[in-house]
């Protein structure tokens, strides 16, 4: 299956900074997910990154706050801007693996002050 | 849209008893649908996924579920639950695109010695 490395583990960021998580894989991928877990919380889907195409966001989540670049197959960046506490959450990388299930980053744990 | 609800937010048991952890999906397409652990402190770990075939399929440690396309349902079992199987438990199902991954809000299983 997919191996995943995800960047950085864990962040402490001002309010109003911004914080880009890098999501790098090690096999090509046509789509990848970017998800997050407020605390205590299930994982919530934020948006799905697809190679040379603008990503596609769920409901609740807007470009402006959480820009995506995916430049290749292998990788794909999640940039959380303006932050506020509430942002403070884990941030998580996904993708597909076929038959082995979907493939999780090990999460980026951002505490906003 | 693809919802998953999990009728269980916190199970207690005591050590070898039996678990079932409900688990309904709204959107009556074609799903693959997964289990995954989320152990303290550690990241998202596959217990166990149904693409097709078999309903009833096994994962790992003992546990298995079963696919009730008729009920919408895909509830995870274990027969004699371990101390160390104390986690949070989540229910997955694909989106009705087929790509990304919808998660239920998660069970947290307390398992006394």
């Amino acid at each position: 299956s997919a191996v995943i490395s995800q960047k950085p583990s864990r962040d402490i960021c001002q309010r109003g900074t911004s914080l880009t998580i890098q999501c790098q894989v090690d096999s090509q991928v046509t789509m990848m997910f970017w998800y997050r877990q407020q605390p205590g919380q299930s994982l919530t889907l934020i948006a799905t990154a697809n190679q040379g195409s603008e990503a596609t966001y769920e409901s609740g989540f807007v470009i402006d706050k959480f820009p995506i670049s995916r430049p290749n197959l292998t990788f794909s960046t999640l940039t959380v801007s303006n932050l506020s506490p509430e942002d403070s959450s884990i941030y998580l990388c996904s993708v597909d693996g076929g038959s082995y299930g979907y493939t999780f980053g090990s999460g980026t744990r951002l505490t906003v002050v | 849209a693809q919802s998953v609800s999990q009728h269980n937010h916190h199970v207690i048991l005591s050590e070898a008893a039996s678990l079932e952890l409900g688990c309904n999906y709204s959107y009556g397409g074609t799903v693959n649908l997964f289990w995954y652990v989320q152990y303290p402190g550690q990241h998202l770990q596959l217990l166990l996924k149904y693409f097709s075939g078999d309903p009833l399929v096994k994962g790992i440690k003992g546990f298995e579920a079963e696919f009730i396309k008729s009920k919408f349902s895909f509830n995870l079992r274990k027969p004699s639950v371990q101390w160390s199987d104390t986690a949070e438990y989540f229910c997955a199902v694909t989106n009705q695109a087929g790509t990304a991954l919808i998660f239920g809000k998660g069970t947290t299983l307390s398992v006394s010695s």
